[in-house]
């Protein structure tokens, strides 16, 4: 079990639906971050959220729209999206941007997305 | 840019040491992290360092150079359960953000 919690594990939708990925952490963390993973591959950054205000949009298309509606936690709207957006979405946290001690960030158990 | 390099695959015997490397090129350098990656599971954060030298953690050490970009995770008798991806990640002084390398799968047979 990790301190970051995503919802739902899994999830398949078509390419009309709308939908949206959780994430809620309650480490008092003010970094949240979003990735994506493809099978056999890294992680690639998508979102930061810096207290939360996006401070990095990593050229994601506007299908994905994220969201941080206060410290402890980070939406991720769907909507339209394509088959080759399947993948393992992750969200992370990390104690404070402000730092400049290098901290880690902790990843939730991340969502299985599926896109028929 | 941002360039990390780790070897694909590996695979080791139970009890054994394995030595996974790592090496980057970054325009900044703010820390190297390792996480461990079951398949199908989140990465879980193992050690960082952000200065020279061994970090030791139980059976995990972690090694870094900065001067030659270069880093290795140190894992001691091995158990099945290690089998897993190992991401060797850097933090960009700049951005902050993490970069990741491709990983290495490791595989511990009996």
């Amino acid at each position: 079990d990790t301190e970051v919690t995503q919802t739902p594990k899994h999830l398949v939708m078509g390419m009309t639906n709308k939908k949206s990925l959780k994430c809620e952490q309650h480490m008092g963390h003010r970094a949240m971050y979003w990735y994506k993973q493809k099978a056999k591959k890294p992680p690639e950054l998508m979102f930061v959220y810096s207290y939360e205000k996006l401070s990095i949009n990593e050229s994601v298309p506007s299908r994905f729209s994220p969201e941080c509606p206060n410290s402890s936690l980070l939406n991720l709207h769907l909507h339209a999206l394509q088959p080759e957006d399947s993948a393992l979405y992750l969200c992370a946290s990390s104690q404070d941007p402000a730092e400049t001690r290098v901290q880690p960030q902790h990843f939730g158990d991340g969502t299985r997305l599926s896109i028929l | 840019g941002q360039n990390i390099d780790q070897p694909t695959e590996m695979t080791a015997t139970e009890g054994a040491i394995v030595q996974i490397n790592c090496t980057y090129q970054t325009s900044g350098f703010n820390g190297l992290f390792w996480y461990q990656q079951h398949a199908g599971e989140a990465p879980t954060f193992l050690s960082y360092n952000v200065l020279d030298g061994l970090e030791e953690k139980g059976r995990f050490s972690s090694f870094l150079s900065r001067s030659k970009g270069y880093s290795y995770l140190l894992l001691k008798e091995l158990q099945m359960k290690d089998s897993a991806s190992y991401l060797c990640a850097v933090r960009d002084r700049d951005t902050d953000k993490l970069i990741f390398g491709t990983g290495t799968r490791l595989q511990v047979f009996p």
